[in-house]
């Protein structure tokens, strides 16, 4: 398997648009989580999902933050409007089961930027 | 609520031990975590221990858990220009493995 895939890998977008993160994750994993990684805050919890149905999104910042997950296979992020308080990078991250020392992949992250 | 606070930063020498260190607030958390995180990668699970050891050693890994003090550490023995990466300690949320609190992370570099 490829891992846990991402795109795009960069975007730069203009405050007030729409952005779209991407994630595919392993094949077989029952849970797929969403994470934002900034300097100020570190590495937030924005959301996770399991068999495909969203069990937690209290992470999540603000209405201008959606996430869906239509299949087992792919998962996306949406901000709109953007807003240059959004640049961070996201990671996605899939684990299979709950057990507590089952190791949660993730995958390469999305550096976005907006300015 | 939970809290997992870190130093920011520590610099070695190749062939030294490190020492990364770890105080969490949740004193129900039943398993901790170290997490790895290269540059411009995600994050890899290193090792975790489960709250009724206080050591846990794997290869150049040592874990050291002091329950009472809510102190957890990372030992790196030998350490290698490999190992220059953020460091992160980790506990879950209320008891729920899903959701974990994750420290600022501690950047390690390993100079010759």
């Amino acid at each position: 398997d490829a891992g846990v895939i991402q795109s795009p890998r960069h975007e730069v977008t203009e405050m007030g648009q729409e952005v779209t993160l991407r994630c595919k994750p392993i094949s077989g994993h029952d849970y797929l989580f969403w994470y934002r990684q900034t300097m100020m805050r570190g590495l937030e919890l924005l959301i996770y999902f399991n068999n495909n149905v969203p069990i937690d999104d209290s992470g999540m910042p603000e209405d201008r933050f959606s996430a869906k997950m239509p299949n087992a296979s792919f998962s996306t992020l949406k901000i709109q409007p953007s807003e240059p308080r959004d640049s961070a990078v996201y990671f996605c991250a899939s684990r299979t089961g709950s057990s507590p020392y089952t190791e949660a992949f993730f995958g390469q992250g999305t550096r976005l930027t907006v300015v | 609520g939970e809290d997992v606070e870190q130093s920011l930063f520590l610099s070695v020498r190749e062939g030294d031990s490190s020492v990364i260190n770890c105080t969490y607030t949740d004193s129900s958390s039943t398993y901790l975590y170290w997490y790895k995180q290269e540059p411009g990668a995600g994050l890899q699970l290193l090792t975790y221990i489960f709250s009724n050891m206080d050591m846990k050693q794997d290869q150049r890994l040592t874990v050291l858990l002091n329950k009472k003090d809510k102190h957890l550490s990372l030992r790196i023995a030998d350490t290698q220009t490999g190992d220059s990466a953020i460091y992160f300690c980790a506990e879950p949320f209320s008891g729920g493995y899903n959701k974990l609190i994750f420290g600022a992370g501690t950047r390690l570099a390993v100079h010759p």
